[in-house]
């Protein structure tokens, strides 16, 4: 079974433009939740998405945003792009009932902003 | 909200035994899992702990202990491929997000 895939896997952009990230989870997983990582904060949750509605939402300004599409894929969009939006940011999939909190994670996408 | 606290270095020997602590603060929690990332790559699952107590699963165990708020991953027979930052994460049944520690860096020397 393929693992969860994200695109693009590095991303330079300047200040002011917006970004696109896209996350392909595990096939049958249908929550998929993103998570911004830095050196300094660690893993900071963005959102979840379980069956194409965001069930929850981390504290971040509204430039950060997300959806997820009938057959569970996602994509979140950052706009007005700070320098302190540099960050390695993964997505995770899950499947629901399994009684643990077990999330299988992409390789990330690094986002540079200059 | 939630809150969780473990050192954010450790070193040991091949061969020998860690313990990577993590104390919590929450308003109530459905369990306490531990995650490994490799430098440069992408976060895996550990295990997961519901009840108190010890769950082993090769080389690694975790504990909890719901009453003193507080677990720990226990590595064994530590090998250098171990070298990794592990996460200690919780889900907080009133806002059901998952949240992550900051991460222990482990560092094993030969």
């Amino acid at each position: 079974k393929a693992g969860v895939t994200q695109t693009p896997r590095y991303l330079i952009k300047t200040r002011g433009q917006q970004v696109t990230l896209s996350c392909s989870p595990i096939s049958g997983h249908r929550s998929v939740s993103w998570y911004q990582q830095t050196p300094g904060q660690g893993l900071q949750f963005l959102f979840e998405y379980f069956s194409e509605t965001q069930r929850n939402k981390g504290n971040f300004p509204g430039r950060f945003s997300g959806r997820q599409f009938s057959n569970s894929r996602s994509e979140m969009n950052v706009s007005t792009l700070e320098l302190g939006d540099s960050a390695l940011y993964l997505c995770a999939s899950s499947l629901e009932g399994t009684g643990t909190d077990e999330q299988y994670f992409g390789p990330g996408t690094r986002l540079t902003v200059t | 909200g939630q809150s969780l606290e473990q050192p954010s270095e450790v070193t040991a020997v091949e061969g020998a035994i860690v313990q990577i602590n993590c104390t919590y603060q929450t308003s109530g929690f459905y369990g306490l899992s531990w995650y490994q990332q490799h430098d440069g790559g992408a976060p895996t699952f550990l295990s997961y702990n519901a009840l108190d107590g010890l769950e082993e699963t090769g080389r690694f165990s975790s504990f909890l202990s719901r009453s003193d708020s507080y677990g720990y991953l226990l590595l064994q027979e530590l090998q250098m491929k171990d070298s990794a930052s592990y996460f200690c994460a919780v889900r907080d049944r009133g806002y059901s997000t998952l949240t992550f520690g900051k991460g222990t860096m482990l560092l094993v020397s030969p």
